[in-house]
């Protein structure tokens, strides 16, 4: 079964301390790899798109990186208007095109 | 920018009413999706379409949901008769086209049933 595992759950940050999440999937083939940040009540909001191991994009202070079984999105000095959830989504090789997505993982940034 | 719309943002029912949302896409986007979200978990797709026509259905509750984008552009998702069990958050994302494209998110509609 094709599965996307996010970690951790939650992650309580302070202004300036950087770490990253962590995307893990198993399908049975990957055409990409998305990022997208949800707000409370608001509809997920696109970062970034990552097709084959090895790519990496960046914006701002976030990074995405890509291997065959995982993606992380790297946070450097994060500040509070960082905090949001993050989900993690794939396609498949073949497929039409509809994302199978994580649970999130809940960034905190304090001051 | 251009982004997708979606109305009302906020839907509040009692259980056995019909409900219905609406989803402007992307001008120029052709594909179209109908996601729900549940609080705490990440969006499932409910129906995908490609222009007026539907591409993936399969997880759409067909006794109970339908859905329908007739000109090819703006679509609606309709419940009818509402259970408890269908509160959440439905989203509409659009693509330029199928399979390749990122998908751009709208606001959602928040639905509660009572």
């Amino acid at each position: 079964e094709d599965q996307v595992t996010q970690s951790p759950e939650a992650l309580r940050l302070q202004e300036g301390e950087s770490s990253s999440l962590n995307c893990s999937y198993t399908v049975s083939g990957l055409r990409g790899l998305f990022w997208y940040r949800q707000d409370p009540g608001k509809g997920p909001e696109f970062l970034f798109t990552l097709y084959s191991a090895g790519e990496e994009k960046e914006k701002e202070r976030l990074k995405a990186t890509l291997t065959k079984k995982e993606s992380f999105l790297h946070i450097t000095a994060p500040k509070p208007e960082d905090s949001a959830t993050y989900l993690c989504a794939v396609s498949l090789a073949g497929s039409q095109g509809n994302l199978i997505f994580g649970k999130g993982t809940k960034l905190s940034v304090k001051p | 920018e251009a982004e997708v719309a979606q109305s009302p943002r906020y839907k509040i029912t009692e259980k056995s009413q019909a409900v219905a949302f609406w989803c402007d896409p992307i001008s120029g986007h052709a594909t179209l999706y109908w996601y729900r979200q549940i609080l705490g978990q990440g969006p499932e797709l409910l129906v995908q379409f490609q222009d007026e026509s539907v591409v993936d259905d399969s997880q759409l509750p067909k006794d109970r949901f339908s859905a329908e984008r007739l000109k090819g552009v703006d679509s609606t998702l309709k419940i009818q008769p509402a259970e408890l069990g269908d509160s959440a958050m439905y989203l509409c994302a659009s693509s330029l086209g199928l399979a390749t494209d990122t998908q751009y998110f709208g606001p959602g509609t928040r639905l509660t049933v009572l």
